[in-house]
């Protein structure tokens, strides 16, 4: 088992439906991430949640989002979105936001948008 | 801004040979991380090694070292013996003061048996 889990892997979903992607942390962290990655782009960060506070939302659109009930679980809440929203989703932990700690990832989630 | 730049979209290596890949970055800080992650097709990111930029040794891990050059704003990884399951895409990234993660676009690596 990953020190990450995310859920589901793939989630195919018209653009009215609403879902939510999952992502729950077995290593201790406090701090939570949700990153986009597009084909031949850098990952773009979305959000990050330290001790369950947001702490940065990188100008992401009002069809996501977050939710971080406690350190351990991180949702997204999908509403509405485009085609270009289509991508992989991965969540990613670490012990604090310091410069020397390094993030841990899950698999993601194959997010296709019709 | 800092930024990242990864020149290389994809590199190609005999099996057991030894392969470079580049990463420049750029810069106006003094203290800062410098990562290298691997994703296989799994899709998993997986943290290969770390650089820390006060520290002039360059880091190694294994089969896997980087050679940082600070003054060039360069941390280029070396992977040596390669394996096939070293094939991957390898992302290099950066970290400092807003402590968040810098990412370059990734470069490619395929492994030839």
């Amino acid at each position: 088992e990953t020190g990450v889990t995310q859920t589901p892997r793939h989630l195919v979903m018209g653009m009215t439906n609403k879902k939510s992607l999952k992502c729950e942390q077995h290593l201790g962290h406090n701090a939570m991430y949700w990153y986009k990655q597009s084909a031949k782009k850098p990952l773009e960060l979305m959000f990050v949640y330290n001790f369950k506070e947001q702490t940065e939302n990188n100008s992401v659109p009002s069809r996501f989002s977050p939710e971080c009930p406690n350190s351990s679980h991180l949702f997204l809440h999908l509403h509405t979105l485009q085609p270009e929203d289509s991508a992989l989703y991965l969540c990613a932990s670490s012990q604090g936001q310091s410069s020397n700690q390094p993030q841990h990832f899950g698999d993601g989630t194959r997010l296709s948008i019709l | 801004a800092q930024t990242v730049t990864q020149s290389q979209p994809e590199m190609s290596v005999q099996e057991a040979e030894t392969v470079t890949l580049s990463c420049t970055y750029d810069t106006s800080e003094s203290d800062y991380y410098l990562f290298w992650y691997k994703q296989p097709p799994s899709r998993q990111m997986i943290l290969v090694i770390r650089q820390e930029a006060y520290k002039q040794q360059n880091a190694t891990e294994n089969r896997f070292s980087v050679n940082f050059q600070k003054a060039a704003k360069s941390f280029s990884l070396k992977i040596s013996d390669s394996q096939l399951g070293d094939a991957a895409m390898y992302f290099c990234a950066y970290k400092g003061s807003n402590y968040q993660l810098i990412w370059g676009a990734g470069t490619k690596l395929i492994i030839k048996p």
